[in-house]
This record gives C-alpha cells, structure tokens and sequence, in this order.
C-alpha cells in the first residue's frame, strides 16, 4: 500500500529565510510521482512542484525546489526566501504506476512565515 | 484560459437532503477527479472519470454517494441523504493526459464546501 507522511503538523519561519518541510513515502510501485501543493486560508489548491520517480536531476521551480532522496524514500520541499504570502498548509501527495491524477496526500504542514 | 470550475462555492443542507456538487474542467481536458477534505485532514481521492465512465470509484463510499461525467456538460458528485459527517470541501481536479504520457499535470478547482445542518 502507499502512504505519505508528513510528520511536522506546524512550522514557523522568519520571512527571506529557507525553509524545508518534510515528506516521507512509502510504495512498492517502480514508478511514481511526487507533488508538493499549498492551500492557502482561501482554500484553493494550488500545484507548486512535481518530481518523477526516474527524473535525474531535482525538481525546481522558482523559490521552490524538491529534494529528492531515494533510497531514504523522502521528497522534501525547500523554500528559499521565504515570503509572508507562502503562509499557508502544504500538502506532500504521490501518484503511483497507474500514472493518473488519483493522488493520494499526506496530513500536510503548516506554515507560518514571520515578519 | 479558464481553470477547473466548480459550484457551488458553498452548500448548506439539512440533513435527508441531497447535495448535487458541479465540475467543468478546464477546456481540452477529458480526465476528472473527485477528491474530499474533512477539517484538519489532507485531500481522499474519491472517484475517477473520463467521459461517460467511471474510471477508479474506489475511494467512494458505497452507498448513497454518486458521480458521473456525461457526454455534455459538467461532471456531477451527488450525495443522498446527507449527514452530518459529509460535511468537508470537495475538490475536482482534471488532467489533459493519463496513462504513459501523463506528467503529473493536474489541476484543481477551489472546492465546494458543503456543511450539512
């Protein structure tokens, strides 16, 4: 079975810092996707990082990058220079072989980012 | 280029009633996933649709939930007799592509938050 967890319920960070929130996953599946999303207090779904199981390289997009760890079975996301508009909950979610949108998601984090 | 489009925004319903929940995906996509939040918890894949089938429905309750994707028009989650406990957002999302050439591009609506009296 997959599972994801995100074992930090709450983070606080200091606005133009770094700062990582973590995602673990388990799957027996060959290949997989990893996603990052972010929720923010309006609610809406917001896709902001996506790593493929076989990709060589880590995923990055703007101040967000992956860091992809395999054999530790660990995708956590980095954000550099934090802002105070990325507070909000962020969701970790893999896909696995049938290569669909059916994701499944962790607990998710929030974030907290201080002036 | 409209996103995933969903309504309502809000739903109040008393509980025995039924919820009717609406999907447009975006233009050009053909896949369309439903996916519930309760308070406190991450997304639950529900139900899995490409036109007139029904895909994946494993993460659906068996009884009084439905979802279908016809031919024309949006995609409809309908809840029977609502209780208290279907109160939660529910995301549709939809993707252009599936299968080997799927890159992980899925795409969310804002949610329908149903809250049930």
């Amino acid at each position: 079975a997959q599972k994801i967890t995100q074992t930090q319920p709450g983070m606080f960070v200091q606005e133009k810092e770094a700062v990582t929130l973590d995602c673990t996953y388990d799957t027996s599946d060959p290949s997989y996707g990893l996603f990052w999303y972010k929720q923010p207090s309006s609610g809406e779904m917001i896709f902001l990082i996506y790593q493929g199981s076989y990709d060589q390289q880590n995923a990055t997009e703007g101040r967000y990058s992956l860091n992809f760890q395999k054999a530790r079975k660990s995708a956590n996301l980095v954000i550099s220079a934090s802002q105070l508009g990325d507070s909000a909950m962020y969701f970790c979610a893999m896909r696995g072989s049938s290569n669909t949108g059916k994701l499944i998601f962790g607990q998710g984090t929030t974030l907290q980012v201080k002036p | 280029n409209a996103g995933v489009m969903q309504n309502p925004r809000h739903l109040v319903r008393r509980r025995g009633q039924e919820a009717r929940l609406r999907c447009s995906p975006m233009k050009g996509h053909s896949h369309v996933y439903w996916y519930r939040q309760l308070p406190e918890e991450g997304l639950k894949f529900m139900v899995y649709l490409q036109k007139e089938n029904i895909i994946d429905e494993s993460g659906m309750p068996k009884e009084r939930f439905s979802a279908e994707f016809p031919k024309e028009g949006p995609s409809i989650l309908r809840i029977q007799q609502v209780v208290r406990g279907d109160s939660a957002a529910y995301f549709c999302a939809s993707s252009q592509l599936a299968g080997e050439t799927y890159t992980g591009e899925l795409f969310f609506g804002e949610g329908s938050r149903l809250t049930v009296l």
